[in-house]
């Protein structure tokens, strides 16, 4: 079945870090790839996604790559803020399905 | 456009008491929508799929007499949390997929406490 193996927080980072979240997946045919973001409280909000094999998603300053190669969709910001500090979760979704199936999530917390 | 509202926000609800959450699509027709479960500092579990006028699916271990999914219509659907106990205590969320496609729009989430 599919999976997504995140990077385990939580990460604790200074602004204007540099901040990226592993995740890789396992999953059959061609599936989308997500990253959602969660803050305090609150529900998921679509970060960004990438639909086919190279595409670059990116939103907000943050970007991944789909890549097939090593089934990876890794997240990546070049200088965060304190107000990117929240749980972020990559999923994945199958070709042709609704369901999401969602890594473990990663606390972030951007210090000032 | 694709806005997915949940009401209450928070409750509180004695042990033995059903609770009703309602997840909304406000600007368009979700023919399939989600219910999820969130523990604190966890990831999502999905519960149940829903499509409109059918009877909803529930994933493995989720008791179907528990947590009980209507979605009557194309832009509203209802999770009853029945006879609720303290275990029952967590962050619902709901998500939403119109005719469109299938990506899932999701709801503010409900804080469900039971006392």
């Amino acid at each position: 079945g599919n999976s997504v193996t995140q990077m385990e927080g939580p990460v604790t980072l200074s602004e204007e870090a540099f901040l990226t979240i592993n995740c890789t997946y396992t999953a059959t045919g061609y599936p989308s790839l997500f990253w959602y973001v969660q803050y305090p409280g609150e529900g998921l909000q679509l970060l960004l996604k990438a639909t086919k094999a190279d595409d670059k998603g990116s939103n907000k300053g943050f970007e991944a790559t789909y890549r097939k190669e090593t089934t990876s969709f890794h997240l990546e910001k070049g200088s965060v803020q304190v107000s990117d500090s929240a749980v972020y979760f990559c999923a994945l979704r199958g070709s042709n399905d609704y369901k999401l199936s969602f890594g473990a999530g990663t606390t972030v917390t951007v210090r000032a | 456009g694709a806005v997915v509202s949940q009401h209450p926000s928070r409750v509180i609800c004695k042990s033995g008491t059903s609770v009703k959450i309602e997840c909304r699509s406000l600007d368009f027709q979700a023919t399939t929508m989600f219910w999820y479960r969130q523990f604190p500092k966890q990831s999502l579990m999905l519960m149940a799929t829903s499509n409109e006028g059918s009877k909803a699916t529930y994933e493995q271990g989720v008791e179907k007499d528990k947590f009980l999914i209507n979605h009557a219509s194309l832009t509203l659907s209802t999770l009853t949390v029945t006879s609720a106990h303290p275990e029952d205590s967590s962050f619902y969320i709901c998500s939403a997929a119109g005719t469109g496609g299938y990506e899932q729009f999701f709801g503010p989430g409900t804080r469900l406490t039971v006392l």
